[in-house]
């Protein structure tokens, strides 16, 4: 979605190894959340932020760590990827201001 | 925690038909409630949000929905649905610092010419 992008879009990656996913943003929004969703769970929160290093767990955070260290982009990482995280993950932002949360596009990551 | 429920996994409408997506949350103050719409290979739109005031709220599209305290229910409705509202939509419900959004299962609506 406009001014918020995702990156990579796709991945096929290795059990057991590291990856790292990026947010990025331009609309220079305080809060950003990762998600995953899979099928017959919805969305799930990963973990998400409320300013530059300031980051907090959300309801399956465990496996995965983030990383903010400035406003526009927000990483995900997986430190030692198991097929279980095969998922597709979503970033999103919010301006407390108003309300509802802005999605990127997603990225589709495989663990084989 | 705050949680949603949409009853329905799969629904299908004939083009001109009205629609009714179902959503119940659970959360013990006043929440705050979305629907989310997700074509095949997209990110998640926001139709519309409820806070507070009038429980019925327009939407993007020609959604609208309705907040009923007492069923602790936000269902979404369309009078007449077009082909292009194929999707998958998601109720969604945020506590008052909007920092714990949760999302339902999600309702794939196919529509039939």
């Amino acid at each position: 979605d406009a001014g918020i992008t995702q990156s990579p879009r796709h991945k096929v990656t290795e059990t057991g190894t590291p990856v790292t996913l990026r947010c990025h943003q331009t609309e220079n929004h305080r809060y950003m959340y990762w998600y995953r969703q899979d099928p017959g769970h919805g969305l799930r929160l990963i973990h998400y932020s409320y300013g530059v290093k300031d980051t907090d767990k959300g309801e399956v955070s465990d496996g995965y760590s983030v990383s903010r260290s400035k406003t526009e982009d927000f990483l995900l990482t997986l430190e030692s990827a198991t097929s279980s995280q095969t998922s597709v993950y979503f970033c999103a932002i919010s301006d407390p201001d108003n309300y509802g949360y802005t999605f990127g596009s997603g990225t589709r990551l495989t663990v084989v | 925690a705050q949680s949603v429920t949409q009853p329905d996994i799969h629904i299908t409408v004939s083009e001109g038909a009205s629609l009714e997506l179902r959503c119940n949350y659970s959360y013990g103050a006043t929440p705050y409630l979305f629907w989310y719409v997700q074509s095949p290979g997209q990110g998640l739109q926001l139709l519309l949000k409820y806070f507070s005031g009038d429980t019925l709220v327009q939407g993007i599209k020609g959604f609208e929905a309705e907040f009923k305290r007492s069923q602790s229910s936000f269902n979404l409705r369309k009078p007449s649905v077009h082909w292009s509202d194929a999707a998958e939509y998601f109720c969604a419900v945020a506590a008052y610092n909007n920092n714990d959004m949760r999302f339902g299962a999600g309702t794939r609506l196919t529509v039939k010419p």
